[in-house]
């Protein structure tokens, strides 16, 4: 059974602090990982997409990758009140192009 | 609306009714997908169309149904459901039916907040 697993949260930060969302995935031979932001009441919107041991910036977005721990993160930098929202990560299953695994999300809320 | 919709946002219904689910995307996928989010628990796959294709079925009890006459729309036809299947229902769609690469993004549709009761 493929497992995604992130901290429920919530995690609360100040405003223009970092916020570090962590996730770990039980399969080691996932290629593909995914970060999703979704606001209550909201659906979930793609914003970062990593396939590459290391970090990948967007922005004010940062993900980082260790296939060797199996662990993907996803920083915040300069958090605002606006990045209040539940982060899903998710993990690309093994041999599947389109057959997502999520974890159940972290509540992140910024406070001002 | 552009985008990817869904009607109706919400839907109350006995364990005896038949109702339908409609999701209507307007960015020329190639691909669409049903999954289901429940409270405390993961957002899951249940169905991806391809082309109009069925290509996943990830173990769904029968009483989901789901119909893809066209690559615009997609249904989630829903009798005699459980308390448990209430749930919030997402309709998303791709590009094409490989999202392998970050530019063939799922675009998320605003859900159907399902309750049985």
């Amino acid at each position: 059974q493929k497992e995604v697993e992130q901290n429920s949260g919530p995690l609360s930060v100040p405003e223009g602090a970092i916020a570090s969302l962590n996730c770990t995935y039980s399969d080691r031979g996932s290629q593909s990982f995914f970060w999703y932001r979704q606001y209550s009441g909201k659906s979930p919107e793609l914003i970062m997409f990593i396939y590459s041991n290391g970090d990948k910036e967007d922005g004010r977005f940062t993900a980082q990758l260790n296939k060797a721990s199996q662990y993907v993160s996803l920083l915040i930098r300069d958090s605002q009140p606006s990045d209040s929202a539940t982060y899903l990560c998710a993990v690309l299953d093994r041999g599947s192009n389109y057959k997502l695994t999520f974890g159940k999300g972290t509540l992140l809320t910024v406070n001002p | 609306e552009t985008g990817v919709t869904q009607t109706p946002r919400h839907l109350v219904m006995g364990m005896t009714n038949k109702k339908s689910l409609k999701c209507e995307q307007h960015l020329g996928h190639n691909a669409m997908y049903w999954y289901k989010q429940s409270a405390k628990k993961p957002l899951e796959l249940m169905f991806v169309y391809s082309l109009e294709e069925r290509v996943e079925n990830n173990s769904v009890p029968s009483r989901f149904s789901p119909e893809c006459p066209n690559s615009s729309h997609l249904f989630l036809h829903l009798h005699t459901l459980q308390p448990e299947d209430s749930a919030l229902y997402l309709c998303a769609s791709s590009p094409r039916g490989s999202i392998t690469s970050g530019r063939d993004t799922q675009y998320f549709g605003p859900g159907t907040r399902l309750t049985v009761l």
